[in-house]
């Protein structure tokens, strides 16, 4: 099993529509989780980090289940500018209080007009 | 804005040539990494640094060899280059406390090996 798993995707929506990304991690030590976008020929870049307790950022929510070992991020009132590749991310210690940060393989989101 | 930066942006050149991709940041991060990354395609941790004189090897196996003699310094050096090391390389840092260090990218290396 893969450490940090997405779904395949590609997602096409149409604007306005309300989008879900799902990612499952395999290391239950897992301790610190992030989305990143990463926009065509750029680096990746942080969206939001995800908290136990959920957060929301404007049109973005983020939700994590340890216990299940799932993170979510939701889209709603997707944009045309939310077109971009998403990436699930996991930080897990890797001993030693060594931190390793692992990517997911991204989810390529298209929005149309 | 992140403060790492890469360079060359863009790097084109002949085959069996050395080469050495510079990777600087100045937020005083503990842990860096290389990537390598093909267009379209997922991103493979080739090295990573705990800090400094600490190194090892990614879940992608590469030719490519690391250094980390200073903690802002990481570079990467190709001994001798060939068309399969064509690819982005995007150098990313992280610093952390109890392990919640979000990673900051560099614009990216584009190396073409002709």
């Amino acid at each position: 099993r893969k450490e940090v798993e997405q779904d395949p995707g590609p997602f096409n929506v149409p604007e306005g529509a309300t989008v879900a990304f799902n990612c499952t991690y395999s290391n239950s030590a897992s301790q610190s989780f992030f989305w990143y976008r990463q926009d065509c020929r750029k680096e990746p870049k942080l969206l939001m980090s995800v908290y136990s307790s959920g957060n929301e950022d404007g049109r973005f929510t983020a939700q994590l289940n340890r216990a299940s070992q799932y993170i979510s991020l939701l889209i709603r009132d997707s944009k045309l500018s939310d077109s971009a590749t998403y990436l699930c991310v996991v930080n897990t210690d890797s001993g030693g209080s060594n931190y390793k940060l692992t990517f997911g393989k991204g989810t390529l989101l298209t929005v149309n007009p | 804005e992140a403060d790492i930066y890469q360079t060359p942006r863009y790097l084109v050149i002949g085959t069996g040539k050395k080469i050495t991709l510079e990777c600087s940041q100045t937020m005083g991060h503990d842990k860096m990494y290389w990537y390598q990354q093909d267009p379209g395609m997922e991103l493979h941790l080739i090295h990573y640094s705990y800090g400094v004189n600490s190194t090892e090897k990614g879940d992608l196996s590469s030719e490519s060899t690391v250094s980390r003699i200073r903690t802002e310094h990481f570079p990467l050096t190709l001994e001798s280059a060939r068309p399969s090391h064509t690819s982005q390389y995007l150098c990313a840092s992280s610093g952390s406390i109890m392990g919640l260090g979000e990673a900051f990218f560099g614009q990216g290396t584009r190396l073409t090996v002709v």
